[in-house]
């Protein structure tokens, strides 16, 4: 079974332009998370979708954007890139809401690392 | 979703016993007490999870104590490969989604 996949693996880009990454789930799973790791920091949670729908986001400024598309793979958008985004992003997946039953787990993958010039 | 405390680092040496404590004083009855680990720049993997009774896997056991405000991750031959931060997190049902990293604990394990 195919883990969680995570494009592209490194991206470099300046200031004040616009960052794309893209996730997919693992088969079957219907949640994906986003996380952003700055370098020396803790795991911060970004986003969750489930079933094409944003359920909760962290705090973050709004230009930090994503979707879910209907075969549950996510993107997430970063706009107006500045130098503190650069960080390690990760994408999680789960086949159903974490905390419905304390049963299910988030499964990551690699990351993605973003740097910003 | 109950806070938890964990050691910042410890050291053990490689074949021995990793014991990594995690207090969760506040912890309410119907959160459950997860743990993962995070090799360096990787994504976090799953290890275990329990309510209250001891739990064990191919990978680790854990042990809760009767009141529940505490647990010891425990890999019974730690290797090199088990360097990584370990995260203790509490997860209710609250259904919010996310997971709380705390700073964790980075586990060095030495030849």
């Amino acid at each position: 079974e195919a883990g969680v996949t995570q494009s592209p693996t490194h991206l470099i880009k300046t200031r004040g332009q616009q960052a794309t990454l893209r996730c997919s789930p693992i088969s079957g799973h219907t949640s994906v998370y986003w996380y952003q790791q700055a370098l020396g920091l803790g795991l911060q949670f970004l986003l969750w979708y489930d079933e094409g729908e944003e359920r909760n986001r962290g705090n973050f400024p709004p230009r930090f954007s994503g979707r879910q598309f209907p075969n549950y793979s996510s993107e997430l958008n970063v706009n107006a890139l500045e130098l503190e985004d650069s960080a390690l992003y990760l994408c999680a997946s789960s086949p159903r809401l974490i905390g419905t039953g304390g049963t299910d787990t988030q499964d990551f993958g690699a990351g993605t690392r973003l740097s910003v010039l | 979703d109950a806070k938890t405390t964990q050691p910042t680092s410890m050291d053990c040496a490689e074949g021995r016993a990793a014991n990594l404590p995690c207090n969760h004083s506040t912890i309410s009855g119907n959160e459950y007490v997860y743990w993962y680990r995070q090799i360096h720049s990787q994504g976090p993997q799953y290890i275990i999870h329990g309510l209250k009774n001891n739990e064990t896997n191919e990978m680790a056991s854990l042990i809760i104590t009767e009141d529940r405000k505490s647990s010891t991750l425990i890999l019974p031959h730690a290797t090199l490969r088990d360097t990584a931060v370990y995260y203790c997190i509490a997860i209710g049902s609250s259904n919010t989604g996310k997971l709380i990293f705390g700073q964790g604990t980075t586990l060095q394990v030495k030849p």
